[in-house]
């Protein structure tokens, strides 16, 4: 079992609020990135990061941000929610091998 | 980028019986080919691999192979069970460093009892 962990699991939260999703991992991996996984099922990498202080976006344009500043943790933030952002948020963390991630299980949210 | 297709998108199968899930990347470049099992409320969790040098590999009743020259590669599952069900995630990477990983697009398999 992967020591990665999300909370919250589940949210649903208004328009408007300012909302963080935490992310930790307990393998001192260097390597961490946030999905967005649609009801379709597809995986779209949002953001990633290769180190403290170091984070990119990803493929998938996101009007969240995240930040790197231990190790262990990388969380995402969104400043204002919209429906729009409602999805499932999957955080992953990989060592020297990019293709062995661990997922944790993810943060269903719901933006009312 | 790499593009990395899969298919089927959904795929039922009768308990016992064989399933197979194919994908296509782009990239001549990617040496890395993994498959991710995601349960229901979990996240996806990597179950096999194969690197390019290698054809085929086997772990108990699922098998991966890879045929480099068309740029494509498969996941068979063979003897299936109710524990199966599961949506299946084929994956590029052109290796290790700071490549990112390409996902497909997913395969959602029922097993009929």
């Amino acid at each position: 079992e992967a020591d990665i962990y999300q909370t919250p699991r589940y949210l649903v939260i208004g328009t408007g609020k300012k909302i963080t999703l935490e992310c930790s991992q307990t393998m001192g991996h260097d390597k961490m990135y946030w999905y967005q996984q649609d009801p379709g099922m597809e995986l779209h990498l949002i953001h990633y990061s290769y180190g403290v202080n170091s984070t990119e976006k990803g493929d998938l344009s996101s009007e969240s941000t995240v930040s790197r500043i231990r190790t262990e943790h990388f969380p995402l933030t969104l400043e204002s929610a919209r429906p729009s952002h409602t999805s499932q948020y999957l955080c992953a963390s990989s060592g020297m091998v990019v293709y062995e991630q661990y997922f944790g299980p993810g943060t269903r949210l719901t933006v009312t | 980028g790499e593009n990395v297709e899969q298919h089927p998108s959904t795929l039922s199968v009768q308990e016992g019986d064989s399933a197979v899930i194919k994908c296509t990347y782009s990239d001549s470049a990617s040496n890395y080919f993994p498959w991710y099992k995601q349960e229901l409320g979990k996240g996806p969790q990597l179950i096999i691999d194969i690197r390019s040098n290698v054809g085929e590999k086997k772990d108990q009743r699922i098998a991966v192979t890879l045929n480099k020259t068309a740029k494509h590669f498969s996941l068979h599952i063979t003897e299936t069970q109710p524990e199966d069900s599961a949506v299946y995630f084929c994956a590029a990477s052109i290796g290790f460093g700071n490549e990112k990983l390409t996902f497909g697009t997913g395969t959602r398999l029922t097993i009929i009892p």
